[in-house]
């Protein structure tokens, strides 16, 4: 079955202790992006990556850090993190076609809910 | 730079009558539409997608939308709801690199 998995689905902790969450799809795809999701914000793109080793800021990317050193994962990281760091997070991969993603569709994971105390 | 703008937060609406989703971009150059559902606790999915052609596209569970490019709209619409709608809706706006999204629409069926 064709899936973005995302891990953890929720976790909550604390300020300052560093935390990874992991992006994984089945499809190939080469494009690959992170969405956080606030009430009355809809989503924002925090970071994305057009292919393995190719990864750019979106509006959002204070706080965060990504790596693309396998076409298939895709990990959020958060150094430090901090509670307005509090929010839903999806992560999100599509096709590219000659350079962008234009057209495709994306396929989100089902979100991880994390709450930064 | 590119914005979307989904005008209503709420949309209560009572089951079997039609409901429009409204969604205005803004852009300079010609762009693809999408509208996106999010049920309860689950990720997005694609509704439907405007990328050229017929300015009416038709997506899953009877919704359409209708691309006005005159009044830079992409209106979700569907003439008869049910209580399986309820959820939030998204209209997005991608151009080559980036997909933006608009605030979201709660459309919420009651009995």
């Amino acid at each position: 079955e064709a899936q973005v998995t995302q891990n953890p689905r929720y976790l909550i902790t604390v300020t300052g202790k560093k935390l990874t969450v992991t992006c994984s799809q089945n499809m190939n795809h080469e494009y690959m992006s992170w969405y956080r999701q606030d009430p009355g914000l809809g989503l924002r793109q925090i970071y994305y990556s057009m292919n393995v080793e190719v990864t750019d800021k979106g509006d959002v990317p204070e706080g965060y850090k990504v790596s693309r050193k396998e076409k298939r994962n895709f990990p959020l990281i958060l150094e430090s993190p901090s509670p307005n760091q509090t929010s839903l997070y999806f992560c999100a991969s599509s096709l590219s076609r000659t350079g962008g993603i234009s057209n495709q569709p994306q396929h989100f994971g089902d979100g991880t809910r994390l709450s930064i105390l | 730079a590119q914005s979307v703008t989904q005008l209503d937060s709420q949309v209560p609406v009572f089951e079997e009558a039609p409901v429009e989703l409204r969604c205005n971009y803004s852009s300079s150059v010609s762009v693809y539409l999408f509208w996106y559902v999010q049920y309860p606790n689950q990720g997005l999915q694609l509704l439907l997608k405007y990328l050229s052609g017929s300015t009416l596209v038709k997506g899953i569970n009877g919704f359409e939308a209708e691309f006005n490019k005159s009044q830079t709209s992409f209106h979700l619409r569907k003439p008869s709801v049910h209580i399986s709608d309820t959820a939030e809706y998204f209209c997005a706006v991608t151009r080559r690199r980036a997909l933006t999204f608009g605030s979201g629409t709660r459309l919420q069926v009651q009995p």
